[in-house]
């Protein structure tokens, strides 16, 4: 069984500390994915890493992609309130195949 | 604004009816899946299609779930007869058929109640 297992589940933070989201599995991932979900809406797409050792960043978050490829993480810098939400990492473990998605890491910042 | 189209966005239902849910893609996708999600086990893959064709349904129980795309601007999602365990939220998305780091786009999702 393929699985990506997310760690933490649940995180709650106060605005401005760090945090980092991990993601990781067994197997190598072709390519990985990263979501936000707000409630009442659909994951919506942040990032997509597919070069081992990749490192990308969109404003205050950094996502890496281990060099193995199994393994992915998300760092927010700073945090604030409206980056809560449900962060789901997805990866894909061969081109064109099925994206299979992690349980997800429940963010909460408080003011 | 481009956008994948769910209906109906909430479903309250007895056990035992027959529950079906619609998905307009965004036109020119032609990639279209199916997830549930549920606390307990997050986004499952249901379903896929690729060019209208099922590629891959083996997430789906198969003795009460049925997908299919009639057409390219339509998906459907099939519950017959539907049990309390169905109760989650249903997700379309589609997205185009590039080879590498495809992007998807999710649909607000269905919330079905099954009572």
């Amino acid at each position: 069984t393929q699985l990506l297992e997310q760690s933490p589940q649940f995180l709650s933070i106060q605005e401005g500390e760090n945090l980092t989201v991990y993601c990781n599995s067994s197997s190598v991932f072709s390519s990985l994915q990263w979501y936000r979900q707000e409630p009442g809406e659909g994951p919506v797409l942040l990032v997509t890493v597919v070069t081992g050792g990749e490192v990308k960043k969109l404003k205050r978050l950094t996502f890496q992609f281990g060099d193995a490829r199994k393994d992915s993480s998300l760092h927010i810098t700073a945090a604030q309130t409206g980056d809560t939400g449900l962060y789901l990492c997805a990866g894909r473990y061969n081109q064109g195949g099925k994206l299979i998605f992690g349980q997800g890491t429940e963010l909460s910042v408080k003011p | 604004d481009a956008r994948v189209t769910q209906t109906p966005r909430h479903k309250v239902t007895e056990m035992g009816q027959e529950v079906t849910m619609r998905c307009q893609p965004i036109l020119g996708h032609n990639t279209v899946f199916w997830y549930r999600q549920t606390m307990m086990q997050g986004l499952e893959l249901l379903a896929y299609f690729r060019n209208r064709a099922p590629l891959d349904d083996s997430g789906m129980p198969k003795d009460r779930f049925s997908a299919e795309m009639p057409d390219a601007t339509l998906a459907t999602l099939k519950i017959q007869p539907s049990e309390p365990r169905d109760s989650a939220v249903y997700f379309c998305a589609s997205g185009p058929d590039r080879v590498s780091g495809n992007t998807i786009y999710f649909g607000e999702g269905s919330w079905l109640t099954v009572v």
